[in-house]
């Protein structure tokens, strides 16, 4: 099984508006990633968790905020957002951090900022 | 500079022929990994084939396959018998040994599949 499920799937919300998006893996993955990815572009890292510890922040604004409460569920907490913000947001697992893992990908969350 | 380079912003092919993708990579690092994904319109980022840079034979996976040419720095994506369901959206990536935690991504090749 090498699923990695997201949820919602699309999500609409105003600038003031608080919203949290969830990602889930049940590989035994031991890093976990948020990429935010706009039209036509490829994905840009936003965060890297491993073993359940913020490992990279890619200089992401404070109003994204990640979440990583066990080894296979991973939250980006949303506050304040720009209609800038607005794209594909994507969550990815892999089992280590060796050159040799690869990610793996959910269907990501279409976010649209009103 | 960039560390991955898709030149093919488009491609065409029919069905049932064969496509090569190309994919330059830029690195001092003797150990990497490269990896191509197919990204549908839907937007899910599904995982096709891996090479790595110590691995002697080319990667196959089913009609997929990876001309490594390691002198030239290049990771091309061979389609065998492309299906109308190959249309979608194709990155080459780069992860370095010693930046684990980045997968490097292209621009991308938006591959379209005619009868």
């Amino acid at each position: 099984d090498t699923e990695v499920t997201q949820t919602p799937k699309h999500l609409v919300m105003g600038m003031t508006n608080k919203k949290s998006l969830k990602c889930e893996q049940h590989m035994g993955h031991r890093a976990m990633y948020w990429y935010k990815q706009k039209a036509k572009k490829p994905p840009e890292l936003m965060f890297v968790y491993s073993y359940e510890k913020l490992s990279i922040n890619e200089s992401v604004p404070s109003r994204f905020s990640p979440e990583c409460p066990n080894s296979s569920l991973l939250n980006l907490h949303l506050h304040a957002l720009q209609p800038e913000d607005s794209a594909l947001y994507l969550c990815a697992s892999s089992q280590g951090r060796g050159s040799n893992y690869e990610q793996y990908f959910g269907p990501g969350t279409r976010l649209t900022v009103t | 500079a960039q560390k991955i380079t898709q030149t093919q912003p488009g491609m065409f092919v029919q069905e049932k022929e064969a496509v090569t993708l190309d994919c330059t990579y830029d690195t001092s690092d003797p150990s990497y990994g490269l990896f191509w994904y197919k990204q549908p319109s839907s937007g899910e980022m599904i995982f096709l084939i891996y090479q790595g840079s110590y691995d002697q034979q080319n990667a196959t996976e089913g009609r997929y396959s990876l001309n490594f040419q390691k002198a030239r720095k290049s990771a091309n994506l061979v389609i065998s018998a492309s299906q109308l369901g190959d249309s979608a959206m194709y990155f080459c990536a780069m992860r370095e040994d010693y930046n684990t935690d980045k997968l490097i991504f292209g621009t991308g090749t938006r591959l379209q599949v005619f009868p």
